[in-house]
């Protein structure tokens, strides 16, 4: 699997925006960028997917750079409830399952 | 939307004990479901794709006689810890995917907490 770069943790304030980040250089042309997040003592929750285009969903936004090897996850008026770990995730069109990294722990300051 | 069922949510049992976990999916039919397991401050670890009517692959490190994955049907598989341990203590997570692969996300259960005394 094609690795990603996210940072440890950010720090956002409550009701302003968030941008998190993803590098995946070695990203492949057949490579979607998936995001997840996960809450405390949960499963994994699905944020969004794309692969070429930007995308928009009603938790977020996905930004991808021309090249694909970068990408940035857009909350864009964060609560309370968005404090979680978001994990950036490479997943080939043929793979089956998910391997995670480490992630980024997102604080959220009231 | 697609749903993943994991029962139980919590097992505190005693050393020694084989311990099983079970993974459904509610609403959708799946032919292979993911077993990971997360340590606390940890990210999740993939441990063993369950496959339908066959047997399960395991990734590197697991042990397949201590970690028993059964998929008997298409909505359900289970893992069995066997002869669990303190060690062994930790969060169990199963996923499955709803549909054909190409890009699709995966649904995951709310975990299973495991504490061995």
């Amino acid at each position: 699997d094609a690795k990603t770069t996210q940072p440890n943790s950010m720090e956002s304030n409550e009701e302003e925006p968030v941008h998190l980040p993803c590098n995946h250089s070695t990203i492949s042309g057949t490579d979607y960028i998936h995001w997840y997040r996960q809450l405390p003592s949960q499963g994994p929750e699905y944020v969004i997917h794309g692969l070429t285009s930007n995308v928009n969903n009603r938790m977020a936004s996905l930004a991808i750079a021309e090249d694909r090897k970068s990408s940035t996850l857009i909350l864009h008026r964060a609560t309370l409830r968005d404090a979680a770990v978001y994990y950036c995730i490479l997943r080939d069109v043929g793979d089956d399952k998910i391997i995670f990294g480490k992630g980024t722990r997102l604080h959220i300051l009231p | 939307g697609a749903v993943v069922s994991q029962h139980p949510s919590w097992v505190i049992c005693k050393s020694g004990t084989s311990v099983k976990i079970e993974c459904r999916s509610l609403d959708f039919q799946a032919t292979t479901m993911f077993w990971y397991r997360q340590f606390p401050k940890q990210s999740l670890m993939l441990m063993a794709t369950s496959n339908e009517g066959s047997k399960a692959t395991y990734e590197q490190g697991v042990e397949k006689d201590k970690f028993l994955i059964n998929h008997a049907s298409l909505t359900l598989s289970t893992l069995t810890v066997t002869s669990a341990h303190p060690e062994d203590s930790s969060f169990y997570i199963c996923s499955a995917n709803p549909g054909t692969v190409n890009g699709q996300p995966q649904h995951f259960g709310d975990g299973t907490r495991l504490s061995i005394l």
